[in-house]
Protein backbone atom coordinates (compact mmCIF):
# COMPACT_ATOMS: atom_id res chain seq x y z
CA UNK A 1 0.00 0.00 0.00
CA UNK A 2 0.74 3.48 -0.73
CA UNK A 3 2.59 5.59 1.73
CA UNK A 4 0.44 8.94 3.31
CA UNK A 5 2.74 12.08 4.60
CA UNK A 6 0.31 14.14 6.80
CA UNK A 7 1.07 17.29 9.14
CA UNK A 8 1.22 16.32 12.65
CA UNK A 9 -1.20 18.69 14.30
CA UNK A 10 -3.76 21.50 13.29
CA UNK A 11 -5.63 23.62 15.37
CA UNK A 12 -8.89 24.84 14.51
CA UNK A 13 -11.75 27.36 15.27
CA UNK A 14 -14.98 25.53 16.48
CA UNK A 15 -17.67 26.41 13.52
CA UNK A 16 -15.04 26.91 11.19
CA UNK A 17 -14.40 24.09 8.37
CA UNK A 18 -11.37 22.15 9.51
CA UNK A 19 -8.90 21.14 6.29
CA UNK A 20 -6.55 17.99 6.63
CA UNK A 21 -4.46 17.71 3.89
CA UNK A 22 -3.25 14.39 3.36
CA UNK A 23 -0.40 13.33 0.74
CA UNK A 24 0.25 10.01 -1.40
CA UNK A 25 2.19 10.28 -4.43
CA UNK A 26 3.16 7.15 -5.03
CA UNK A 27 -0.92 6.50 -4.69
CA UNK A 28 -1.37 3.39 -7.60
CA UNK A 29 -4.88 2.90 -9.47
CA UNK A 30 -6.44 0.32 -7.22
CA UNK A 31 -5.95 2.34 -4.03
CA UNK A 32 -8.84 3.85 -2.10
CA UNK A 33 -8.08 6.70 0.24
CA UNK A 34 -9.73 6.07 2.96
CA UNK A 35 -10.04 8.67 6.14
CA UNK A 36 -10.19 7.39 10.23
CA UNK A 37 -10.36 9.25 13.04
CA UNK A 38 -9.77 8.23 16.91
CA UNK A 39 -10.52 10.12 19.31
CA UNK A 40 -8.49 9.48 22.82
CA UNK A 41 -7.83 6.08 23.42
CA UNK A 42 -11.79 5.34 22.02
CA UNK A 43 -11.87 2.64 18.81
CA UNK A 44 -10.85 4.31 15.49
CA UNK A 45 -14.08 5.74 13.80
CA UNK A 46 -14.26 5.15 10.35
CA UNK A 47 -15.13 8.64 8.30
CA UNK A 48 -15.36 8.29 4.47
CA UNK A 49 -13.22 7.00 1.62
CA UNK A 50 -12.84 7.34 -2.37
CA UNK A 51 -11.15 6.37 -5.11
CA UNK A 52 -11.22 9.08 -7.49
CA UNK A 53 -13.98 11.47 -6.99
CA UNK A 54 -14.97 13.80 -4.39
CA UNK A 55 -16.91 12.11 -1.74
CA UNK A 56 -19.53 13.53 1.12
CA UNK A 57 -21.07 12.11 3.75
CA UNK A 58 -22.63 13.07 6.52
CA UNK A 59 -19.52 13.41 8.40
CA UNK A 60 -17.51 15.28 6.11
CA UNK A 61 -15.96 15.51 2.66
CA UNK A 62 -13.22 14.30 0.33
CA UNK A 63 -11.83 15.85 -2.23
CA UNK A 64 -8.81 14.38 -4.27
CA UNK A 65 -6.87 15.84 -6.58
CA UNK A 66 -7.44 14.90 -10.73
CA UNK A 67 -3.89 13.52 -10.08
CA UNK A 68 -5.09 11.40 -7.01
CA UNK A 69 -1.29 12.45 -5.44
CA UNK A 70 -2.92 14.64 -2.67
CA UNK A 71 -6.52 15.00 -0.96
CA UNK A 72 -8.35 17.20 1.18
CA UNK A 73 -10.36 16.16 4.31
CA UNK A 74 -12.98 18.60 5.05
CA UNK A 75 -14.77 19.05 8.43
CA UNK A 76 -17.49 21.64 7.38
CA UNK A 77 -18.39 23.39 10.60
CA UNK A 78 -16.03 21.76 13.73
CA UNK A 79 -17.03 21.20 16.55
CA UNK A 80 -15.22 20.48 20.01
CA UNK A 81 -15.71 16.48 19.91
CA UNK A 82 -14.32 16.75 16.54
CA UNK A 83 -10.96 16.80 18.45
CA UNK A 84 -8.99 13.19 17.71
CA UNK A 85 -6.17 11.86 15.64
CA UNK A 86 -7.31 11.96 11.82
CA UNK A 87 -5.71 9.03 9.81
CA UNK A 88 -6.04 9.48 5.97
CA UNK A 89 -4.61 5.52 5.06
CA UNK A 90 -4.48 4.16 1.26
CA UNK A 91 -5.78 0.24 0.84
CA UNK A 92 -5.44 -1.30 -2.13
CA UNK A 93 -9.25 -2.29 -3.79
CA UNK A 94 -9.06 -5.99 -3.82
CA UNK A 95 -6.19 -7.11 -1.40
CA UNK A 96 -7.37 -8.25 1.68
CA UNK A 97 -7.94 -5.52 4.10
CA UNK A 98 -5.41 -4.71 6.73
CA UNK A 99 -4.90 -0.90 7.69
CA UNK A 100 -1.87 0.80 8.09
CA UNK A 101 -2.09 3.42 10.55
CA UNK A 102 0.41 5.69 10.30
CA UNK A 103 1.03 8.59 12.80
CA UNK A 104 -1.81 10.80 12.30
CA UNK A 105 -2.69 14.79 12.38
CA UNK A 106 -3.63 15.84 15.67
CA UNK A 107 -6.12 18.01 15.68
CA UNK A 108 -7.30 20.04 18.51
CA UNK A 109 -10.91 22.45 17.99
CA UNK A 110 -10.71 25.75 20.32
CA UNK A 111 -13.60 27.56 21.43
CA UNK B 1 -21.60 3.21 18.12
CA UNK B 2 -20.50 0.76 15.33
CA UNK B 3 -22.06 -2.59 16.48
CA UNK B 4 -18.61 -4.29 17.42
CA UNK B 5 -18.58 -5.61 21.13
CA UNK B 6 -15.11 -6.28 22.97
CA UNK B 7 -14.79 -8.42 26.03
CA UNK B 8 -13.64 -7.15 28.75
CA UNK B 9 -13.18 -3.26 28.46
CA UNK B 10 -9.98 -3.75 31.28
CA UNK B 11 -8.06 -6.73 32.46
CA UNK B 12 -5.25 -6.54 35.06
CA UNK B 13 -2.75 -9.37 34.72
CA UNK B 14 0.95 -10.58 35.91
CA UNK B 15 3.91 -11.38 33.46
CA UNK B 16 3.58 -15.26 32.30
CA UNK B 17 -0.01 -15.24 32.50
CA UNK B 18 -2.38 -16.34 29.43
CA UNK B 19 -5.28 -13.82 28.76
CA UNK B 20 -8.65 -14.41 26.05
CA UNK B 21 -9.56 -11.28 24.89
CA UNK B 22 -13.29 -11.66 22.82
CA UNK B 23 -14.79 -9.85 19.64
CA UNK B 24 -18.16 -10.11 18.18
CA UNK B 25 -18.51 -8.56 14.79
CA UNK B 26 -21.52 -6.19 13.52
CA UNK B 27 -24.57 -8.02 12.49
CA UNK B 28 -23.83 -9.68 9.00
CA UNK B 29 -20.44 -8.92 8.65
CA UNK B 30 -17.99 -11.95 7.50
CA UNK B 31 -14.62 -10.51 8.33
CA UNK B 32 -12.61 -9.92 11.96
CA UNK B 33 -9.46 -7.79 12.43
CA UNK B 34 -7.14 -7.43 15.27
CA UNK B 35 -4.89 -4.44 15.90
CA UNK B 36 -2.42 -3.57 19.10
CA UNK B 37 -2.05 -0.10 20.12
CA UNK B 38 0.55 0.26 22.34
CA UNK B 39 2.27 4.01 23.20
CA UNK B 40 5.72 4.01 21.66
CA UNK B 41 4.16 2.01 18.38
CA UNK B 42 1.02 3.37 17.10
CA UNK B 43 -1.97 1.06 15.88
CA UNK B 44 -0.67 -2.15 14.48
CA UNK B 45 -2.46 -5.00 12.66
CA UNK B 46 -2.05 -7.98 13.74
CA UNK B 47 -4.57 -10.39 12.08
CA UNK B 48 -7.21 -10.83 9.26
CA UNK B 49 -10.15 -14.02 9.98
CA UNK B 50 -13.13 -13.93 6.98
CA UNK B 51 -15.57 -16.53 7.65
CA UNK B 52 -13.17 -18.73 9.56
CA UNK B 53 -10.03 -18.37 7.84
CA UNK B 54 -7.18 -16.51 8.40
CA UNK B 55 -6.70 -14.46 5.69
CA UNK B 56 -3.97 -11.63 6.50
CA UNK B 57 -0.84 -11.53 9.01
CA UNK B 58 0.72 -8.67 9.96
CA UNK B 59 3.86 -8.31 12.97
CA UNK B 60 1.66 -10.80 15.28
CA UNK B 61 4.09 -12.52 18.05
CA UNK B 62 4.10 -16.06 18.37
CA UNK B 63 3.16 -16.08 21.70
CA UNK B 64 -0.34 -14.88 20.18
CA UNK B 65 -3.27 -16.95 18.37
CA UNK B 66 -6.44 -15.71 17.26
CA UNK B 67 -9.45 -17.87 15.71
CA UNK B 68 -12.79 -17.04 14.38
CA UNK B 69 -15.32 -19.30 15.53
CA UNK B 70 -18.70 -20.73 12.91
CA UNK B 71 -21.05 -17.99 14.97
CA UNK B 72 -18.24 -15.24 13.71
CA UNK B 73 -17.19 -14.16 16.92
CA UNK B 74 -13.22 -13.90 17.43
CA UNK B 75 -10.71 -14.56 20.29
CA UNK B 76 -7.15 -13.39 20.25
CA UNK B 77 -5.11 -15.34 22.49
CA UNK B 78 -1.99 -13.95 24.14
CA UNK B 79 0.03 -16.03 26.54
CA UNK B 80 3.46 -16.05 28.35
CA UNK B 81 2.89 -12.15 28.53
CA UNK B 82 5.57 -9.81 29.37
CA UNK B 83 5.52 -5.76 30.14
CA UNK B 84 5.44 -5.27 26.59
CA UNK B 85 2.13 -6.53 25.94
CA UNK B 86 0.14 -3.77 27.97
CA UNK B 87 -1.39 -2.20 25.04
CA UNK B 88 -5.13 -1.61 24.21
CA UNK B 89 -6.55 -3.93 21.65
CA UNK B 90 -8.46 -3.17 19.03
CA UNK B 91 -11.25 -5.63 16.92
CA UNK B 92 -12.84 -4.42 14.07
CA UNK B 93 -15.09 -6.17 11.29
CA UNK B 94 -16.01 -5.39 8.25
CA UNK B 95 -18.48 -7.32 5.52
CA UNK B 96 -16.30 -9.01 3.08
CA UNK B 97 -12.62 -8.19 4.43
CA UNK B 98 -10.94 -6.62 0.74
CA UNK B 99 -9.68 -3.13 0.60
CA UNK B 100 -13.02 -1.64 -0.63
CA UNK B 101 -14.62 -2.33 2.59
CA UNK B 102 -14.85 -0.40 5.31
CA UNK B 103 -13.54 -1.17 8.89
CA UNK B 104 -15.79 -0.39 12.05
CA UNK B 105 -13.66 -0.91 15.34
CA UNK B 106 -14.63 -2.11 18.48
CA UNK B 107 -14.17 0.03 21.91
CA UNK B 108 -11.06 -2.19 22.67
CA UNK B 109 -9.21 -3.94 25.57
CA UNK B 110 -6.99 -2.31 27.60
CA UNK B 111 -4.62 -5.00 28.72
CA UNK B 112 -2.13 -4.09 31.58
CA UNK B 113 0.70 -6.79 32.41
CA UNK B 114 2.34 -6.02 35.80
Amino acid sequence: DAKTTQPTSMDCAEGRAANLPCNHSTISGNEYVYWYRQIHSQGPQYIIHGLKNNETNEMASLIITEDRKSSTLILPHATLRDTAVYYCIVRVTDSWGKLQFGAGTQVVVTP
Amino acid sequence: DSGVTQTPKHLITATGQRVTLRCSPRSGDLSVYWYQQSLDQGLQFLIQYYNGEERAKGNILERFSAQQFPDLHSELNLSSLELGDSALYFCASSVEGRGRDEQYFGPGTRLTVT
